[in-house]
């Protein structure tokens, strides 16, 4: 069965850099949420998208912003990229935005972004 | 791969009850952790409670215990005097650490509890 594609799987970029990591959900998803996990922390919920629309907004930084796409698939851009950026940023996506019961949600693996 | 599945989509606990939500995982790993998550409305993820899979005694944080079964490779939350505020969604989730010092999460897909007054 399909799952969520996140690409790329590893990114190293530069102090002050941009990066672009990209979410494919499940197809037939509508949902995607955004997450990001620095080493030792729980997940922090950055941003959710329904329908192409932002949904939840959670602790994301101003210099991130992202958006989903006509094809569902959603791209989480980061800019002036700091030292602490670095973390496992995971996608996941569901049915609809509270997350229809029978389908739950669905994680990505995650991409995993050293800024040095 | 490993694969982690979480069973109940949905469940429900009336106010003060034990509830017991279920994960079963597979992997050929000797070495690993596993997590449950709470998610509440916030899409916040909480910290329920870890296991260490060379500990072989269950993971015990106040209300919340775990039954940690390695051979069968299962992974179930019990929830002790269930509270109102503990209605959220529950992941499990398997934790692999590599020897480059990263780590592999792979998270199930929920259980959605509700505490009914």
């Amino acid at each position: 069965a399909a799952g969520v594609i996140q690409s790329p799987r590893h990114l190293i970029k530069e102090k002050r850099e941009t990066a672009t990591l990209k979410c494919y959900p499940i197809p037939r998803h509508d949902t995607v949420y955004w997450y990001q996990q620095g080493p030792g922390q729980d997940p922090q919920f950055l941003i959710s998208f329904y329908e192409k629309m932002q949904s939840d907004k959670g602790s994301i930084p101003d210099r991130f912003s992202a958006q989903q796409f006509s094809d569902y698939h959603s791209e989480l851009n980061m800019s002036s990229l700091e030292l602490g950026d670095s973390a496992l940023y995971f996608c996941a996506s569901s049915l609809g935005r509270l997350g229809q019961v029978n389908y739950g949600y669905t994680f990505g693996s995650g991409t995993r972004l050293t800024v040095v | 791969a490993q694969t982690v599945t979480q069973s109940q989509p949905e469940m429900s606990v009336q106010e003060a009850e034990t509830v017991t939500l279920s994960c079963t995982y597979d992997t050929s790993e000797n070495n690993y952790y596993l997590f449950w998550y709470k998610q509440p409305p916030s899409r916040q993820m909480i910290l329920v409670i870890r296991q260490e899979a060379y500990k072989q005694q269950n993971a015990t944080e106040n209300r919340f215990s775990v039954n940690f079964q390695k051979a069968a490779k299962s992974f179930s939350l019990k929830i002790s005097d269930s509270q109102l505020g503990d209605t959220a969604m529950y992941f499990c989730a398997f934790m692999k650490p590599r020897n480059s010092g990263t780590y592999k999460y792979i998270f199930g897909t929920g259980t959605r509890l509700k505490v009914l007054a």
